[in-house]
């Protein structure tokens, strides 16, 4: 079975100040692996994904998030945190499709998410 | 949010009535989900479908319906069966389910029920 852990239910930093959301996962063979954000009351905005090639992935409004296998991490970054930046944050994987997988497998397994609050 | 709609943003229903919550995309994507959310717990997985008239159970079917007579339309109902229906909906589409697709979330429904 897949899983996802987001450590911290809040981060609280400066603006201007670099932020860092922290995501592990648990999933067989090579996963698939993405971060989304959602405003209050609204539906989650996909920012950035990780396939496969280079660990480190950019995705929208300046955020990247850095792929570490042996680790089993995918930590969301952003060198300079904006008060816009406040959301919620969710990180979501699933394993790679195979002949005989089940309808679950097609699955993404999402995060509890983090609440970050960039603080004026 | 673009290109999925939900509707209504706001619901209220009475203990026993079933209700039915619509959700459209323009996307041309072939996959729909719908996801529930609940504070603290991250998105959880009522059902999705594929393909046009064919859906498959997530991990929370129990008390839920859909059915997909259309491309674009992947409407959810909640019956008198789900025992705890107050919620945040989330209806999703993307390209496919097999590849690595990212998916499109519309604006939710939040239910009540009283």
């Amino acid at each position: 079975a897949q899983s996802v852990a987001q450590p911290e239910d809040q981060v609280n930093v400066a603006e201007g100040n670099p932020l860092t959301v922290k995501c592990t996962y648990s999933v067989s063979g090579n996963p698939y692996l993405f971060w989304y954000v959602q405003y209050p009351n609204r539906g989650l905005q996909f920012l950035l994904k990780y396939i496969t090639g280079d660990n480190l992935v950019k995705g929208s409004y300046g955020f990247e998030a850095e792929f570490n296998k042996s680790q089993t991490s995918f930590h969301l970054k952003k060198p300079s945190a904006l008060v816009s930046d406040s959301a919620l944050y969710f990180c979501a994987v699933r394993g790679p499709p195979s002949l005989d997988s089940g309808a679950g497998s097609y699955q993404l397994t999402f995060g509890k998410g983090t609440k970050l609050s960039v603080i004026p | 949010d673009g290109g999925i709609t939900q509707s209504p943003k706001y619901l209220f229903r009475k203990e026993g009535q079933n209700v039915t919550l619509s959700c459209e995309q323009n996307l041309n994507h072939d996959a729909m989900y719908w996801y529930r959310q609940d504070p603290g717990q991250g998105l959880r997985l009522i059902y999705y479908s594929q393909i046009v008239n064919d859906f498959q159970k997530g991990d929370i079917a129990e008390g839920y319906s859909v059915s997909r007579e259309k491309k674009e339309s992947f409407p959810l109902t909640v019956t008198s069966a789900q025992k705890n229906p107050t919620a945040f909906y989330l209806c999703a589409s993307s390209m496919g389910v097999r590849g690595p697709y990212e998916q499109y979330f519309g604006p939710g429904t939040r239910l009540t029920v009283t």
